[in-house]
């Protein structure tokens, strides 16, 4: 089955900074990409996906890239702000699948 | 437009008591889930609804069962809780494209504890 690692655990930066958080899959099926961020105590919110068709997909300061050969994929966030602190998890998942490989998540802090 | 709405927010029971939790979405969406999420494991996937009149495991499955009522509900139901199931339990809703299998819209939670 496909497994999913997600990197960093913990992500400390300072607002306006950039942050990256990285994940890798293991199934080469794969190909459909969602990221979701939860604020503490509140429910997930998809922010943003990318499918296999594509290199990169960007949304205001947020954007994601996808190396199909290396089987890796990123969210960017550019000029962070304190409202990104949030747990950020990314997903795969193969085109048709209804059950996604989640990753375990990534605290952001964004220190004012 | 409320989006995805469970109740109840809260619940403690005690070990071996049953209840349903109960899901709604009103964007016309063809599937739903259920997860569960508990500290350090991220989302898991209890059960899901890809169309109405269909239900199918997930990856956690075991003491929970489903139902999906209608196209807009689709109710969890835990019928002999166990403390293993202490956990956050989220509904989720999407409109089920082939490549948008995936969750879109969740609810606020339900925060379950098994004493």
């Amino acid at each position: 089955g496909e497994n999913v690692e997600q990197h960093p655990s913990t992500l400390s930066v300072q607002e306006g900074d950039s942050a990256v958080i990285k994940c890798t899959y293991s199934d080469s099926a794969s190909n459909y990409f969602p990221w979701y961020k939860q604020e503490l105590g509140k429910r997930p919110q998809l922010i943003i996906d990318i499918r296999s068709n594509v290199g990169e997909k960007k949304d205001q300061r947020i954007a994601v890239t996808l190396n199909k050969t290396a089987k890796h994929f990123s969210l960017h966030i550019t000029e962070t702000q304190p409202e990104d602190s949030a747990v950020y998890f990314c997903a795969a998942s193969r085109g048709g699948s209804y059950i996604p490989t989640f990753g375990r998540g990534t605290s952001l802090i964004v220190h004012p | 437009n409320a989006g995805v709405t469970q109740t109840p927010k809260f619940q403690v029971l005690k070990t071996g008591q049953s209840m349903t939790l109960q899901c709604a979405q009103d964007m016309n969406h063809n599937s739903m889930y259920w997860y569960r999420q508990d500290p350090g494991m991220g989302l898991r996937l209890i059960y899901y609804s890809a169309s109405e009149g269909t239900t199918d495991k997930g990856e956690v499955p075991n003491g929970y069962n489903v139902s999906r009522l209608n196209k807009r509900e689709f109710s969890l139901r835990l019928e002999s809780a166990a403390p293993s199931q202490t956990s956050v339990y989220f509904c989720a809703s999407s409109d089920g494209t082939y490549l948008s299998n995936q969750p879109q819209h969740f609810g606020d939670g339900t925060r379950l504890s098994i004493l």
